[in-house]
Formats: C-alpha cells, structure tokens, sequence
C-alpha cells in the first residue's frame, strides 16, 4: 500500500516551453500533497505545499508564477514549470500525506531543459 | 532551530561487512524519525520509522535505533550487499505539524 506514481518519470524540453507532470497516490486519499526539488549531491528542498481544492503555498523564493500547482482531487496534483529554462533543470519529486505527519515520496521526475 | 544532522557524510565499505550511521536532531515536539534510502536518480523510499517510544525498529539486514533523550538515531546495515550502495536521508517529523526535516543525507558505496 501507500504508492506514489509520478509521470513522466523524465523529460527533455527546449528552453521557453512548459513542463506538467503529475503526482498520483494510488491506493489512498491524499488530502495534502508536497512538491520538492532535489539538485546533484543534495537533500530535497520542499518548494510548495499543496492542499485538494486550494492554493498552495510556497516556500520562501519560489516563483508561484513559474512552478504552478494544481491540486484538483484527493489523488493528484500537477506540477507546470512554466517557461522553463536550464537552471529549472533538475529532480522533482512530490510526496502525498493521508494524514498528518505522514508522507509517500513518489519515484521523481528528472527534469532537463535544453 | 529545527535540525537534522547525519554523519558521516559519505561511506566506503566492502561488501559483506557491516556499517552504522548516525541521525542527531534538534526537531521539537517530536513525532516520529524516519530512515529512507535513495537510489540514484529514485525517490526517496522509506526504511524505518519510529516513534518516540521506540527505540529500535527492524527491516530486514536495516537496524534502526532511536534514542529521544539524546536526540540521536542510527541506521545499522548487516552484511552490506552491493545493492545497499545509496544515499541514506534521516527525516524527522514534527508533532502536529506537515513539516518535515531532512537530513543531506549520508552516501555509502559498497565496492566488492
């Protein structure tokens, strides 16, 4: 039990277009879903927090703007990098929480921007 | 400040032999403490957890331990196979709260 998918598990894109990709929990309800990135030789640095059916937050300098989440139902949430550009390269991985103090990662999504 | 520190930072080891790495915290109230593994390029996947009246917690050759007095854990692995070569992240939860704490984490390679 407890499974996090995320799709695509990597992506190549040309610099200015925009990036989805979405984080699904498989066989529970997750009412609070994380979005965080991890860059070479680094820990997870949480970028936002999603909730189903509100906005969501984000952690101190990053760009609502750019990273646009969306959190339409109970089992998935989307990531959009928007207009993305090679330093948005990186490793995106979410997490989904069926309750407080809980959270599944899913498996990541490798991320290059040419 | 709510911190999460692992040593050592990166580990050699050779296949078959057995290795502990450490988790202190200064993460408060505290909830629960988990041990996860990361392969290179995967998410983060979950060995142990442990609450704060457990002071340790199997999962195969994976032996956690958790002492809430000193704010201190550790992760033993027995008879290291070449597979066990990933990063180890120590993660702490807060009581009440989403919030979690990572540690950067402690890489180990098992060579032959």
């Amino acid at each position: 039990g407890a499974v996090v998918s995320q799709h695509p598990s990597w992506v190549i894109c040309k610099s200015g277009t925009s990036v989805k990709i979405e984080c699904r929990s498989l066989d529970f309800q997750a009412t609070t879903m994380f979005w965080y990135r991890q860059f070479p030789k680094q820990s997870l640095m949480l970028m936002a927090t999603s909730n189903e059916g509100s906005k969501a937050t984000y952690e101190q300098g990053v760009e609502k703007d750019k990273f646009l989440i969306n959190h339409a139902s109970l089992t998935l949430s989307t990531l959009t990098v928007t207009s993305a550009h090679p330093e948005d390269s990186s490793f995106y991985i979410c997490s989904a929480s069926p309750s407080q103090e809980t959270q599944y990662f899913g498996p990541g999504t490798r991320l290059l921007v040419l | 400040k709510n911190q999460v520190e692992q040593s050592p930072q990166s580990l050699i080891i050779l296949e078959g032999k057995n290795c502990t790495l450490q988790c202190n915290y200064t993460v408060s109230p505290f909830s629960n403490l988990r041990w996860y593994k990361q392969d290179t390029g995967r998410g983060p996947v979950s060995l142990t957890i442990m609450t704060f009246s457990e002071n340790t917690k199997s999962n195969g050759r994976y032996t956690a331990t958790l002492d809430a007095d000193t704010k201190q854990s550790s992760l033993h692995i027995t008879a290291s196979q070449l597979s066990d070569s990933a990063s180890y992240i120590c993660v702490v939860s807060r009581a009440g709260s989403y919030q979690l704490t990572f540690g950067k984490g402690t890489k180990l390679s098992v060579i032959p």
